[in-house]
């Protein structure tokens, strides 16, 4: 039984380089989530996916991330020009369609972002 | 919007004591609520939840938390910790209409001490 996947787990990178990130949810889930959290801080909701729609955006997400589910599996998750202020774990999370184990998100062991 | 305030960012208690992390939410639509657990250098991990019917859930490792309405609460308690149970507690709350989006509290660390 394979958990939600992410890779890669840590990343470390200049101001001004662009990162991405990948996300493998369970494999029946259709629903996936991106979230960010900041040290000392809960996670924060950032986007989620239904199947390769994605449904809803934070205000959180700047137009310098953007994320896909081209084909309703795997997402990733870029950030453009980075700052120092999107240091941060990035959490990816999936979850059953309803009928499943009812409204329980999965989160995977996030992508730590270190931005110099 | 939703949101959920952890009251206490950190918890010391000696191992066999009671403790009890307080979560208290502010919503204007009916929600579900959870508490996640994070082990240090892992990732969030479902504790307990709850959806409907009886206002005390439990998990399997002895914790139990109760949803008080009136009060909107959510306090997770356990009578009697080990030092496994060292780790950071995060609350949680969702709409029940809608896609499952989670509001977090920003986490309550439980430090148990032999």
């Amino acid at each position: 039984d394979t958990g939600v996947s992410q890779d890669p787990r840590h990343k470390i990178t200049k101001r001004g380089q662009n990162v991405t990130f990948r996300c493998d949810p369970i494999s029946e889930h259709n629903r996936l989530y991106w979230y960010r959290q900041t040290l000392g801080q809960g996670p924060e909701f950032l986007t989620y996916f239904q199947n390769e729609a994605q449904l809803e955006k934070s205000r959180l997400l700047s137009d310098r991330f953007s994320a896909e589910r081209p084909k309703g599996s795997f997402s990733t998750l870029e950030i453009q020009r980075t700052e120092q202020g999107d240091s941060a774990m990035y959490l990816c999370a999936s979850s059953p369609p309803p009928g499943g184990v009812i409204y329980e998100q999965f989160f995977g062991p996030g992508t730590r972002l270190t931005v110099l | 919007a939703q949101s959920v305030t952890q009251l206490d960012s950190q918890v010391p208690v000696f191992e066999e004591a009671p403790v009890e992390l307080r979560c208290n939410y502010s919503s204007s639509v009916s929600v579900y609520l959870f508490w996640y657990v994070q082990y240090p250098n892992q990732g969030l991990q479902l504790l307990l939840k709850y959806l409907s019917g009886s206002t005390l859930v439990e998990s399997i490792n002895g914790f139990e938390a109760e949803f008080n309405k009136s009060q909107t609460s959510f306090h997770l308690r356990k009578p009697s910790v080990h030092i496994s149970d060292t780790a950071e507690y995060f609350c949680a709350v969702s709409e029940v209409r809608g896609f499952n989006k989670f509001y977090f509290g920003s986490g309550t660390k439980l430090n148990v001490k032999p």
